[in-house]
């Protein structure tokens, strides 16, 4: 089944040190988006990527990058994560800006 | 103000039950999402709708242009529909805006 798929389900790092969260497709759509979505809360979009044209969210911390390498696969690199950025983070994919998206089954980061 | 409201909260009900979300935004969305997410996990969209009504299974969503409003219908609800149901709207941005959420909880 096509689908969009992201590891680890849960990743635990510690205090500043750099995490990598990992997104792939199968629906090869044009669009890879990131959300953070903290607890209660809606979720945040913090970037995405139409092809390889990236864009970020003005209020996205310098903190998150991400990289996508191929149509298929989109990373989001927290280079120095803090206890604030705990969270679900949510990769989603649409076929074009502005049409359905899917969403994946989100990685649930725990900063120690 | 790009805005979506959705009403209630929090729900319950008796496993059964007919069940009704409502949303409802600001002019000029070019179409509507709901989607379901269940206790930690992810998101899954139920419906993607600019018009009109959609029909999946139990579950049915209208939209109302005119009126600013949609509504998520659950029919013969059961306990595993327990979920925060999400009403999220794009307008003329690569956007979308999300309503805050409504938990269901259906009892046995």
């Amino acid at each position: 089944d096509a689908m969009v798929i992201q590891n680890p389900r849960y990743q635990v790092t510690q205090f500043g040190k750099p995490v990598t969260l990992s997104c792939s497709q199968t629906l090869n759509h044009n669009v890879m988006y990131w959300y953070q979505q903290k607890s209660s809360q809606a979720p945040k979009l913090l970037f995405h990527y139409y092809d390889k044209d990236f864009n970020n969210e003005a209020d996205t911390p310098d903190n998150f990058q991400s990289r996508r390498p191929n149509t298929s696969f989109c990373f989001l690199d927290i280079r120095s994560p803090g206890l604030g950025d705990a969270a679900m983070y949510l990769c989603a994919t649409s076929t074009y800006r502005g049409y359905e998206q899917y969403f994946g089954p989100g990685t649930r980061l725990t900063v120690t | 103000k790009n805005e979506v409201e959705q009403s209630p909260q929090n729900l319950t009900a008796q496993e059964g039950e007919f069940i009704t979300i409502n949303c409802s935004y600001s002019v000029g969305i070019s179409a509507l999402h709901w989607l379901q997410q269940h206790p930690g996990g992810g998101i899954v969209s139920l419906f993607m709708l600019s018009s009109g009504k959609k029909k999946h299974g139990r579950l049915i969503a209208t939209i109302n242009i005119q009126e600013k409003h949609s509504s998520l219908h659950i029919t013969a609800s059961h306990p595993r529909d327990s979920a925060v149901y999400i009403c999220a709207a794009h307008y003329n941005t690569d956007k979308l805006i999300f309503g805050t959420g409504t938990r269901l909880q259906v009892f046995p």
